[in-house]
């Protein structure tokens, strides 16, 4: 059964200040690998998408990277700014699936203060 | 609008009642899933729909909970006899394709 493990749980840091959070997960047959973003009382956000097959992706300040050999995916964040807090999911698809049966990490939950 | 929407936004029910939870696709997603998020758990899937059918409804907890969708569109998830510790965040998400779309969610809660 796969398990994703995201660290730090939480973590706290001034504006502008570029950024790394950490995904593991235990089986490496995985599809594709997800970043969402989850703001308080609201649902999930999908910010990156990375298939098996990529080693990236990218969209403005974000940066998402894989490595299936060793289990993990970072999401670099750029110069953080205040409107960046927001807790963070990483989420892999198992391989062979053909639809959104995702399991999800606990997430990390990011401020950034001005 | 054009996402995903849930109904209700919260409700608050009583030990062994049964509780009902909405959710409205974007139009022309043939796939929906429900997910819930709880304290300590995180985000587990629950059902999966294609059209009207539930190729995998292998995370409902039990048979207290089931699901249905129909026109291909509006999905309603049922609890029954409902217990404590099944209060959390009911998510329903769906997509076209490999990217999910998540609705604000339902936060159940039950006394």
């Amino acid at each position: 059964k796969q398990e994703v493990t995201q660290i730090p749980a939480a973590l706290s840091v001034p504006e502008g200040e570029n950024l790394v959070l950490n995904c593991s997960f235990t089986d490496s047959a995985i599809y594709n690998l997800q970043w969402f973003r989850q703001d308080p009382g609201k649902g999930l956000t999908s910010l990156l998408l990375i298939q098996s097959s990529q080693r990236e992706q990218t969209s403005g300040r974000l940066n998402a990277s894989l490595d299936k050999s060793s289990g993990r995916s970072t999401l670099y964040i750029a110069a953080s700014q205040p409107g960046d807090s927001a807790t963070y999911l990483c989420a892999s698809l198992p391989g062979g699936t053909s639809y959104g049966k995702l399991t999800f990490g606990q997430g990390t939950i990011l401020t950034v203060h001005p | 609008g054009a996402g995903v929407s849930q109904s209700p936004s919260n409700k608050v029910t009583e030990k062994g009642k049964d509780v009902e939870l909405r959710c409205d696709p974007i139009s022309g997603h043939t796939a929906l899933y429900w997910y819930r998020q709880s304290l300590g758990q995180g985000l587990e899937f629950l059902i999966y729909f294609q059209g009207n059918s539930a190729p995998d409804k292998s995370g409902l907890p039990s048979d207290r909970f089931s699901a249905e969708r129909t026109g291909g569109s509006v999905s309603t998830l049922t609890i029954q006899r409902t217990q404590q510790e099944d209060s959390a965040v009911y998510l329903c998400a769906s997509s076209r394709n490999e990217k999910l779309f998540f609705g604000s969610g339902t936060q159940l809660s039950v006394l």
